[in-house]
């Protein structure tokens, strides 16, 4: 069974400093996979995924992740951090013969001004 | 988000009742999924279709039926909701199955 972690529940950054959100995934077949944002009082936008190519991803808002192999990771990173991002953020994988995705269970964000 | 559309946002309801929660896409997707979240456990599936004639059970479709009534509607409901049964519920649609996911702005269920 496909199965998607997030380890830490609460992740807190100072503004201007880099972030990472961290998401590991258990397939067994390929993954493809997907960070969303969930701003309060909405539903799920997409940031960015993986599906095949190279590692690291760029997405919307300045987001990348990248994606390792043997580690089965796909951290969410950013460079440098606002206040605006503060929100909450789910990990999601599907393998290439499933039919559905897989959510983590969320990681939130609060970056300090 | 305005491409998909929940209705009600909010409901509060009394045990044993029955509820629809209504989805509509303009998208023009195919496929269409209803989620529970709840906190702690991220999203859920309940119900997923693949075109009108093509619908299937999720992770927790015990107490919930759906019918999609054309490829931009698909609704959930809640035969005789139970206190249990109160979450955030989303509507996401996509393109095809290897595509991201887009999802309404959700329903708040409160059953007492």
């Amino acid at each position: 069974a496909q199965s998607v972690a997030q380890p830490e529940d609460q992740v807190n950054v100072a503004e201007g400093n880099p972030l990472t959100v961290k998401c590991t995934y258990s397939v067994s077949g390929n993954p493809y996979l997907f960070w969303y944002v969930q701003y309060p009082n909405r539903g799920l936008q997409f940031l960015l995924k993986y599906i095949t190519g190279d590692n690291l991803v760029k997405g919307s808002y300045g987001f990348e992740a990248e994606f390792n192999k043997s580690q089965t990771s796909f951290h969410l990173k950013k460079p440098s951090a606002l206040v605006s991002d503060s929100a909450l953020y789910f990990c999601a994988v599907r393998v290439s013969y499933g039919q559905n995705f897989v959510f983590g269970p969320g990681t939130r964000l609060s970056v300090l001004p | 988000d305005a491409d998909v559309t929940q209705t009600p946002r909010n409901r509060i309801t009394k045990t044993g009742k029955r509820i629809m929660l209504e989805c509509s896409q303009t998208k023009g997707h195919d496929r269409m999924y209803w989620y529970r979240q709840d906190p702690g456990l991220g999203l859920r599936l309940i119900y997923y279709s693949f075109d009108v004639k093509d619908i299937n059970k999720g992770e927790i479709s015990d107490g919930y039926s759906v019918s999609r009534q054309a490829q931009a509607k698909f609704s959930l409901s809640l035969e005789s909701a139970i206190p249990n049964q109160t979450a955030l519920y989303f509507c996401a649609t996509s393109m095809t199955s290897y595509n991201e996911q887009f999802f309404g702005p959700g329903t708040r269920l409160t059953v007492l």
